[in-house]
């Protein structure tokens, strides 16, 4: 079946550290893979997405690639700023089905 | 192009009773779907309407329900409310039913008294 194992959280990290989220996942066939975001009080925004093996999605300094040999899709960062805090969640999606999500990382930013 | 729209926003209810909530897609969108966000359960796949057809579904009681009209707007419908039910609640449209990104509407926060 599908499902998206993602790092637990809370992360807190200083602004400009770097920041990487793990994720990992198991599908039936060939997914694309997200990465969507949700701030305080609001729905869930595409970060970024990769469709197939070895592409990397990037948006707004973020960047995750898609790694098929160890079925992995983690966020980078290289340096991160208060506004970034948010919960980030790693999704699935094979074919026309509907999106498989992780937990959710929440991650907080301190100046 | 405007975003997803969800409304109401913010909806509170007593047990027992029921609660439509509406989406409207991102022009020319023809797939909404549903989803439930809980803290226990986090998100979860309610169902897909795609040309005014339930496509797929997810693993909830049949209390929980759908439709979606001619012009691609979707409303869900949940009866008989349970506590168990609060959650935020969010639209996603796509394109077609195809591996088209699913874009998110701001949700509808349902607190279930």
């Amino acid at each position: 079946g599908n499902s998206v194992t993602q790092m637990e959280g809370p992360v807190t990290l200083s602004e400009e550290a770097f920041l990487t989220i793990n994720c990992t996942y198991t599908a039936t066939g060939y997914p694309s893979l997200f990465w969507y975001v949700q701030y305080p009080g609001e729905g869930l925004q595409l970060l970024l997405k990769a469709t197939k093996a070895d592409d990397k999605g990037s948006n707004k300094g973020f960047e995750a690639t898609y790694r098929k040999e160890t079925t992995s899709f983690h966020l980078e960062k290289g340096s991160v700023q208060v506004s970034d805090s948010a919960v980030y969640f790693c999704a699935l999606q094979t074919g026309a089905n509907n999106l498989f999500f992780g937990t959710g990382t929440r991650l907080t930013v301190i100046p | 192009k405007a975003g997803v729209t969800q409304t109401p926003r913010y909806l509170i209810k007593t047990r027992g009773q029921q609660v439509t909530l509406s989406c409207s897609p991102i022009s020319g969108h023809r797939s909404v779907s549903w989803y439930q966000q809980t803290p226990g359960q986090g998100l979860q796949f309610l169902f897909e309407y795609f040309s005014e057809t339930q496509r797929n579904k997810g693993n909830f009681p049949g209390r929980f329900s759908g439709r979606q009209f001619s012009n691609s707007r979707s409303e869900m419908n949940v009866s008989t409310l349970e506590l168990g039910d609060s959650a935020l609640y969010l639209c996603a449209s796509r394109a077609n039913t195809g591996p088209d990104t699913q874009y998110f509407g701001p949700g509808t926060r349902l607190t279930v008294l």
